[in-house]
């Protein structure tokens, strides 16, 4: 099946920085990459995700690429505000119709 | 919001008792997920259903079962409990219409097991 490794496990930025979470995956049959948000006491909330017909996408300070090459997938957090203190998972749709998720990167900004 | 409900928010039981947890999802989306989250890590595929059917299921043992219905409710009942189980369960309902192939979480059950 898919393995999907995260890192770093914890980050932390001033606020107004910048925030990069990187993601490998080792199944070339994924072809769907995810990222979530999970605040404290919540499920996880979709902020983006990118197909593997696309290297980059962007959504106001949020952007994702993908490198199918290598089989990894980043997710860019521009001028970082203290609300997007969460944990972020990636996630990749691989075989089995199914959903790998990473073990989490905990960000936290500091104002 | 995500339109996914779960019930209950939270739940305490006893080793070797069992367990149902319900979720509703959206309607139209066929496909229904259930995930288990250990504190301090990502979710666990525990199985999926479309059409009331199971269709992927991961490393988990059968005293996991669920059920789907035809209203896009779902159930994840959970027999012999064991402390390991203590969890968050997540329901992500799958919204696989046209090209779209999106999930959306409900807010999970938190069980612990003592």
């Amino acid at each position: 099946g898919e393995n999907v490794e995260q890192h770093p496990s914890t980050l932390s930025v001033q606020e107004g920085d910048s925030a990069v979470i990187k993601c490998t995956y080792s199944d070339s049959a994924s072809n769907y990459f995810p990222w979530y948000k999970q605040e404290l006491g919540k499920g996880p909330q979709l902020i983006i995700d990118i197909r593997s017909n696309v290297g980059e996408k962007k959504d106001q300070r949020i952007a994702v690429t993908l490198n199918k090459t290598a089989k990894h997938f980043s997710l860019h957090i521009t001028e970082t505000q203290p609300e997007d203190s969460a944990v972020y998972f990636c996630a990749a749709l691989g075989t089995g119709n199914q959903f790998y998720f990473g073990t989490g990167t905990s960000l936290t900004v500091i104002p | 919001e995500t339109g996914v409900t779960q019930s209950p928010t939270h739940l305490i039981k006893t080793r070797g008792q069992q367990v149902t947890l319900r979720c509703s999802s959206q309607s139209g989306h066929n496909t229904v997920s259930w995930y288990q989250q250990a504190l301090g890590q990502g979710p666990q595929f525990i199985f999926q259903y479309y059409r009331e059917e199971e269709n992927g299921r991961g490393n988990f043992p059968p005293r996991f079962s669920g059920l789907q219905f035809p209203n896009y409710s779902s159930e994840l009942n959970v027999n012999a409990l064991e402390l390991d189980d203590s969890a968050l369960y997540l329901c992500a309902s799958r919204d696989q219409r046209g090209s779209t192939d999106t999930q959306y979480f409900g807010p999970g059950t938190r069980l612990t097991v003592l």
